[in-house]
């Protein structure tokens, strides 16, 4: 069955600190990975995906992934966390099978300290 | 380029009435569409996906329906809500099912008292 775990429900970092939030996978196929972010009372945006390639993605606002097949990872960093990047971060996974549906994981609330 | 809208933005209702919340694409032709329910500080729970017009799949047997009368229209619709219909409904589309990138619309935020 396809799933996505997120195992932290909410992180604390520093401004200016490095942020790693971890996501992992299972399915059953080539899996197509996503990351997504949510502000208060917002809809999702897109922050980057990987469906096949160098498995090191980069995406918007500076941040980026990295899948890793062995692990069923595919964890979101960041070098330098903004006080702006305090939201809500969703990992999600789809492919083409399991009627070609997108799991979400539960999200990781992320908060920043000044 | 495309856009999708979400309305009401905010609906407070009262148990048992009635529910129609209306979600509209433009720019695109024949898109999947889904229907998602956030609970507070849970994540997104599928609740109805279309891949065409009058198509609908329910991913939870709820007291909920959605309909697509045209082919950027999709509605969530109730007959009676219940206390446990509150959350933050969000409306997405995509090109593809599955393996492409989904389109959020604002959200609509439903209390039900």
């Amino acid at each position: 069955a396809q799933s996505v775990t997120q195992p932290d429900i909410h992180i604390t970092v520093s401004e200016g600190a490095s942020l790693e939030l971890r996501c992992n996978y299972s399915y059953g196929a080539t899996p197509y990975l996503f990351w997504y972010v949510q502000s208060p009372g917002q809809g999702l945006q897109l922050l980057l995906k990987y469906f096949s390639g160098d498995t090191l993605v980069q995406g918007i606002k500076g941040f980026e992934a990295e899948f890793k097949r062995s692990q069923s990872s595919f964890n979101l960093r960041k070098p330098s966390v903004h006080w702006s990047d305090a939201a809500e971060y969703f990992c999600a996974v789809g492919g083409n099978t399991g009627g070609f549906k997108t799991i979400f994981g539960a999200g990781t609330r992320l908060f920043v300290k000044a | 380029s495309q856009t999708i809208h979400q309305w009401p933005a905010t609906l407070v209702q009262p148990v048992g009435s009635p529910l129609s919340l209306e979600c509209t694409v433009e720019g695109t032709s024949n898109p999947n569409l889904y229907w998602y329910r956030q609970a507070a500080g849970r994540g997104l729970q599928l609740l109805f996906y279309s891949v065409g017009i009058g198509q609908i799949s329910s991913e939870v047997p709820q007291n909920l329906s959605a309909s697509r009368p045209q082919d950027r229209q999709f509605i969530l619709s109730s007959k009676k809500l219940l206390l446990s219909d509150s959350g933050f409904y969000l409306c997405a589309w995509s090109e593809l099912a599955g393996i492409d990138t989904q389109y959020f619309g604002p959200g609509t935020r439903l209390t039900v008292l």
